[in-house]
């Protein structure tokens, strides 16, 4: 099930730069978008999202921008710290239905000091 | 912040041996969810529930896998004779109301089946 994809398993960032972090997705009836973080030995944990009738959504220092045209979504954090340090998944679903998450396989973000 | 409980958060089982994996989810959420995410693989979805039935549910989830809500705070998973390939993180998820709303996850229950 290649729906949702996030091509680059891992990310290194200085601290206190932008971590961009990117997913792409194939099924065009997703319309609600999230990023989650998780960290070992827990779940994940809700970060932000987007539906699919905005193209910006923003949190203090998250970021989520959709490009419905090229299917692609996208998470900047800035400044990066060093807390950020964790692996992020992508996901969607389609808001019609049983709200069934489709994941990414994740980024693993590292921040350096 | 209220969050999603699951215990245990490891469970060894023989093959063949059912097992309840065990949700507290988010009082006043009225949607739950499992998932599973084995070794180095996503995290997928198995099932979906409610109002006392099932939503909708993956090809995963075949007729060893059943939920229920036994009471007004538990949500469980059983598998009825477990495979070495259940082995994996088991997820359980809440969310309020539908549309438009995250899911909130627990700390999941790690299955090893021997």
């Amino acid at each position: 099930d290649q729906q949702v994809k996030q091509n680059s398993p891992s990310l290194s960032v200085q601290e206190g730069r932008i971590s961009i972090l990117n997913c792409d997705y194939t099924n065009s009836m997703f319309d609600y978008f999230l990023w989650y973080k998780k960290y070992p030995a827990e779940g994940p944990t809700f970060l932000i999202s987007i539906s699919s009738i905005k193209d910006k959504n923003e949190d203090g220092r998250f970021t989520v921008f959709l490009n419905k045209s090229a299917k692609h979504l996208s998470l900047h954090i800035v400044p990066s710290q060093p807390g950020d340090s964790a692996v992020y998944f992508c996901a969607a679903e389609r808001i019609q239905g049983a709200q069934k998450l489709v994941f990414g396989q994740g980024t693993r973000l590292t921040i350096n000091p | 912040e209220p969050e999603v409980t699951q215990t245990p958060s490891h469970q060894v089982t023989q093959m063949g041996q059912e097992v309840i994996l065990r949700c507290v989810p988010i009082s006043n959420h009225l949607y739950f969810y499992w998932y599973r995410q084995i070794l180095g693989q996503k995290v997928e979805f198995l099932v979906s529930f409610y109002n006392n039935e099932i939503s909708e549910k993956s090809e995963i989830f075949d007729d060893q896998f059943s939920v229920e809500r036994p009471d007004g705070s538990n949500f469980t998973l059983k598998i009825r004779s477990t495979k070495l390939e259940d082995s994996a993180m088991y997820f359980c998820a809440s969310s309020d109301r539908q549309g438009n709303q995250p899911q909130h996850f627990g700390d999941g229950t790690r299955l090893s089946i021997l």
